[in-house]
């Protein structure tokens, strides 16, 4: 099984600022990898797929980047709806897993 | 419009037995996997296993096998994850996701989930 570690659990960032997320694979996931956003009680939002292709409808402050086993998602400008807890997820392989999460607050 | 509707919440007591549901709408359900992710209180999310209701070919993550029962009826475009025998450690909400094509895919569309709570 694939580990995937987010790092870090918490991002303290003020409004209008750059948040910079990362995502470590345990072996090689190539490029099959997503970032959600979840917000309380909400269901989870898919933002990208293949490292760097954002979802329908996704601002372009939101951006990936990233191979094989280190990735980044980068929220060029923190809007106030940014705030939230974000998941990366491998589909490379079975079974298919998820990062334990980084909450992005106000700082 | 693709739309997963899950069944509303359950309370349950250990030992019991529990089915929720994922209707699917909006696309051919009998085209795409359907996933199942378990979120325990204020945790993570955890990829529970998939079923492709064509042909009802299951997979389950290791940490859920024998645990958990994944199936689909087809005729009524409806997934659904069932336990036998639930312990106070199935308390979770539970989604539905939808895959973009393939199995291994990125998971587009999403339930609104369904909570479970066991207790006695």
């Amino acid at each position: 099984e694939k580990v995937m570690t987010q790092s870090p659990a918490t991002l303290s960032v003020s409004p209008g600022e750059r948040a910079t997320l990362s995502c470590r694979a345990s072996q090689s996931v190539s490029y099959n990898l997503a970032w959600y956003q979840q917000k309380p009680g909400q269901a989870p939002r898919l933002l990208i797929y293949g490292a760097s292709t954002r979802a329908t409808g996704i601002p372009a402050r939101f951006s990936g980047s990233g191979s094989g086993t280190e990735f980044t998602l980068t929220i060029s400008s923190l809007q106030s709806e940014d705030f939230a807890v974000y998941y990366c997820q491998q589909y490379n392989t079975w079974p298919q897993t998820f990062g334990q999460g980084t909450k992005v607050e106000i700082k | 419009e693709v739309q997963l509707v899950q069944s509303g919440a359950e309370v349950k007591k250990p030992g019991e037995s529990l089915k929720i549901s994922c209707k699917g709408s909006g696309y051919s359900f009998t085209s795409y996997w359907i996933t199942w992710v378990r979120q325990m209180p204020g945790k993570g999310l955890e990829w529970m296993g998939i079923i492709y209701p064509g042909d009802s070919d299951t997979r389950y993550s290791p940490s859920f096998q024998g645990q958990v029962t994944i199936s689909a009826d087809k005729s009524i475009s409806t997934a659904y994850l069932q336990w036998s025998t639930l312990k106070a450690s199935d308390t979770a909400i539970y989604y539905c996701a939808r895959p973009g094509v393939g199995a291994l895919s990125r998971l587009d569309y999403w339930g609104q989930g369904t909570l479970v709570t066991v207790s006695s």
